[in-house]
């Protein structure tokens, strides 16, 4: 049973569009995040919610929304993609957001942008 | 601010020989530290973690990790290297919170290959 999903895992789209990524996680954990890791590996967290609200919000565009519907959901959505959006992007949970529990992590989505 | 660096961009060790893989840190107060290993086209996964204690933090898979505050390190160690532990490996480190929410910083990671 999938602790951290994340669908789709892949997501090929052309510039200019709109798309999501939905994750889920079954842990009952009440934080989640999304990091974006690009080609060479760097991971760069983007945003984390807990239990539905917005604690962290790095300097991400505006093109970027997450919108989390419960605790156990956190989406992204992204509007008019850009080239340099291509990514894997990873969804993590823990149980509380005060930096002492680990980070389970999603099996990511792989975006290009053409 | 808070940092962590992670000297080595690849570590390669011949099978059955003990490996280290290093990460130093900055932060403004304790810190709380964390070992991650990325598998190709998978997710991170926790290894182990320093938030107080005992120096020495044993993990998943036969790691461990060595708290040594004077020299501001966190080394990931293994008494005998597997080829199955090739793989990326990200260390992580947050401050001691004063309250509220806290971000963890991830290294840039360091590619373990295991020579058979």
């Amino acid at each position: 049973d999938t602790a951290v999903s994340q669908t789709p895992k892949y997501l090929v789209t052309q510039m200019g569009n709109d798309k999501s990524i939905k994750c889920e996680q079954n842990l009952g954990h009440d934080t989640m995040y999304w990091y974006k890791q690009d080609s060479k590996k760097f991971l760069k967290i983007m945003f984390s919610y807990n239990n539905k609200e917005l604690i962290i919000n790095e300097t991400v565009p505006n093109r970027f929304s997450p919108k989390s519907p419960d605790k156990a959901h956190l989406n992204l959505h992204i509007n008019s993609l850009e080239l340099g959006d291509s990514a894997v992007y990873f969804c993590a949970s823990s149980l509380k957001g005060t930096g002492e529990y680990e980070q389970y992590f999603g099996p990511g989505t792989r975006l290009t942008v053409t | 601010a808070q940092s962590v660096a992670q000297p080595e961009d690849q570590v390669n060790v011949a099978e059955g020989n003990p490996l280290t893989v290093k990460c130093t840190y900055s932060v403004s107060g304790n810190p709380y530290l964390f070992w991650y290993v990325q598998y190709p086209n998978r997710g991170l996964q926790f290894l182990l973690k320093y938030i107080t204690g005992d120096n020495l933090v044993k993990g998943s898979y036969g790691f461990e990790a060595e708290f040594n505050k004077s020299q501001t390190s966190f080394h990931l160690k293994k008494p005998s290297a597997l080829v199955s532990d090739s793989a990326l490996y990200f260390c992580a480190v947050r401050d001691k919170p004063s309250g509220g929410y806290q971000k963890v910083t991830f290294g840039i990671g360091t590619k373990l290959q295991v020579i058979p």
